[in-house]
C-alpha cells in the first residue's frame, strides 16, 4: 500500500509570492491534515479536511488555506508569503471515520524556504 | 485540546532502557495517549497508544497511572537509531486534530 505523498519536497519561494502544496493520502483515507513544522514552534496543526469538508482548524492566519478533492487529495495554499512561513509542511491521513485508531500516516513533507 | 509537558531532551547509553515521561492534567475522559517518533527530515511514525494501566506493542510499552495525569514511554535496550524526537499526544480518536508541540529530543549515545 502506498504511502502519504507529498509534493513538491523541496521548494524556494520569496515574500509576497504564493505556494501550492499537494498531498496525496493513503488510498481509501478520507481524513487529511495539514501541519507546520519550524524550530522555534515546533509542530502545529494547520486545518483538518474530511470528505472534502474543512473539519478542524489551527490558529493560523487567513493566508493559510486548504482543499480536499472528492479523490480525497488535497492541497493547502499559502499567499503573500513571509519569511517566517518558512518550514516543514507535513501531511497526515487517516481512515477519518468513528473507527479511528488516532493514528495518523505522514508524508515526508514539503520544505518551504522563503527568502 | 489537553496540553502536554516533556522534557525537551535527554541523553542515553546504547542498550539501556529509555524512559520518557510526559505530564497531561487537563487529560479528559474521552481522551487516548498517543506517542510518535520523528527522525531528521520525516515525518511523524506512530509508536504506540492507550487509555489507561499498560499497553505493550513490538516496539515499546506505555505506562499509564490511574489517574492519567502523566504516562511513560519505555524504550528497551535502545540503539544509535533510536535517537529521534518523541511526542506526546493526548486526544480523543474521533478528533485528528492533535496538539504535538515540541517534543522531546533523544539522544542515544553509543
Amino acid at each position: 500500500k502506498a504511502g502519504v505523498t507529498q509534493t513538491p519536497r523541496y521548494l524556494i519561494k520569496t515574500r509576497g509570492q504564493q505556494v501550492t502544496l499537494s498531498c496525496s493520502p493513503i488510498s481509501g483515507h478520507r481524513s487529511v491534515s495539514w501541519y507546520q513544522q519550524t524550530p522555534g514552534q515546533g509542530l502545529q496543526f494547520l486545518f483538518e479536511y474530511f470528505s472534502e469538508t474543512q473539519r478542524n482548524k489551527g490558529n493560523f492566519p487567513g493566508r493559510f488555506s486548504g482543499r480536499q478533492f472528492s479523490n480525497s487529495r488535497s492541497e493547502m495554499n499559502v499567499s503573500t508569503l513571509e519569511l517566517g512561513d518558512s518550514a516543514l509542511y507535513l501531511c497526515a491521513s487517516s481512515p477519518g471515520t468513528g473507527t479511528n485508531t488516532g493514528e495518523l500516516f505522514f508524508g515526508e513533507g514539503s520544505r518551504l524556504t522563503v527568502l | 485540546l489537553a496540553k502536554t509537558t516533556q522534557p525537551i531532551s535527554m541523553d542515553s547509553y546504547e542498550g539501556q532502557e529509555v524512559n520518557i515521561t510526559c505530564s497531561h492534567n487537563n487529560i479528559a475522559t474521552n481522551d487516548y495517549i498517543t506517542w510518535y517518533q520523528q527522525f531528521p527530515s520525516q515525518g511523524p511514525r506512530f509508536i504506540i497508544q492507550g487509555y489507561k494501566t499498560k499497553v505493550t506493542n513490538e516496539v515499546a510499552s506505555l505506562f499509564i497511572p490511574a489517574d492519567r495525569k502523566s504516562s511513560t514511554l519505555s524504550l528497551p535496550r535502545v540503539s544509535l537509531s533510536d535517537t529521534a524526537v518523541y511526542y506526546c499526544l493526548v486526544g480523543d480518536n474521533g478528533n485528528n486534530r492533535l496538539a504535538f508541540g515540541k517534543g522531546n529530543q533523544v539522544v542515544v549515545i553509543p
